[in-house]
């Protein structure tokens, strides 16, 4: 079957301290991924996107992922969290057909501390 | 101006009735998205239209119908509401199908 999973569904982190969200994914789906970030009461935003190219992919905010096909990741890191990175955060990836079907991940809430 | 907008943001209703959620894009996509977030946040894909034409349709109700008047507009309209029906429900468009996603801010629907 698809499927993309965040391995963890809620990540609580010091402000300033450094992050990881993980995401795997199958085999079955494509390697076009994302990450998405949904703040309080809003829609979701895309951070950053691998379609192909370099493994290290940039995205806005200070984020940044890498795209690991050996292990099937697409981790996502920031350096140093702010208050304001408080949100919840998807990985998703298309389905290998290439049907437009976008298949997200259960999510991982980021929770920044002070 | 806002890129993708649906209305209403909230909608409480109750069992039985029938309600319309609508969503209009102004960014000249082409296809354009239901999705629906369950309590758990989780995002599952409902329907998908690419220049008025139905592509992608999940295992839904029939209770639910999508009409896409134009490109730039596609509505959601739930028939007989049921208490699982209760999730945020966002709109979502794309240049092209398989590219970046831009979603409206979500209705949130409660069913009583």
């Amino acid at each position: 079957a698809q499927s993309v999973t965040q391995l963890d569904s809620q990540v609580p982190v010091f402000e300033e301290a450094p992050v990881e969200l993980r995401c795997n994914y199958s085999s079955s789906v494509s390697v076009y991924l994302f990450w998405y970030v949904q703040y309080p009461n809003q829609g979701l935003q895309l951070l950053l996107k691998y379609l192909s190219g370099s493994t290290l992919v940039k995205g806005i905010n200070g984020f940044e992922a890498e795209f690991n096909k050996s292990q099937t990741s697409f981790h996502l890191r920031k350096p140093s969290v702010h208050i304001s990175d408080t949100a919840e955060y998807f990985c998703a990836a298309y389905g290998s057909s290439n049907t437009g079907k976008l298949i997200f991940g259960q999510g991982t809430t980021l929770q920044v501390k002070p | 101006d806002t890129a993708v907008s649906q209305t209403p943001k909230y909608l409480v209703t109750q069992m039985g009735n029938d309600k319309s959620i609508k969503c209009e894009q102004n960014l000249g996509h082409d296809t354009m998205y239901w999705y629906k977030q369950d309590s758990k946040k989780f995002l599952k894909i409902m329907f998908s239209y690419n220049n008025k034409e139905l592509i992608i349709n999940e295992t839904v109700p029939n209770r639910f119908s999508p009409k896409s008047p134009d490109k730039a507009h596609l509505n959601l309209h739930i028939n007989s509401l049921e208490l699982g029906d209760s999730a945020v429900y966002f709109c979502a468009s794309s240049k092209r199908e398989a590219s970046k996603l831009f979603f409206g801010s979500g209705t949130q629907l409660s069913v009583l």
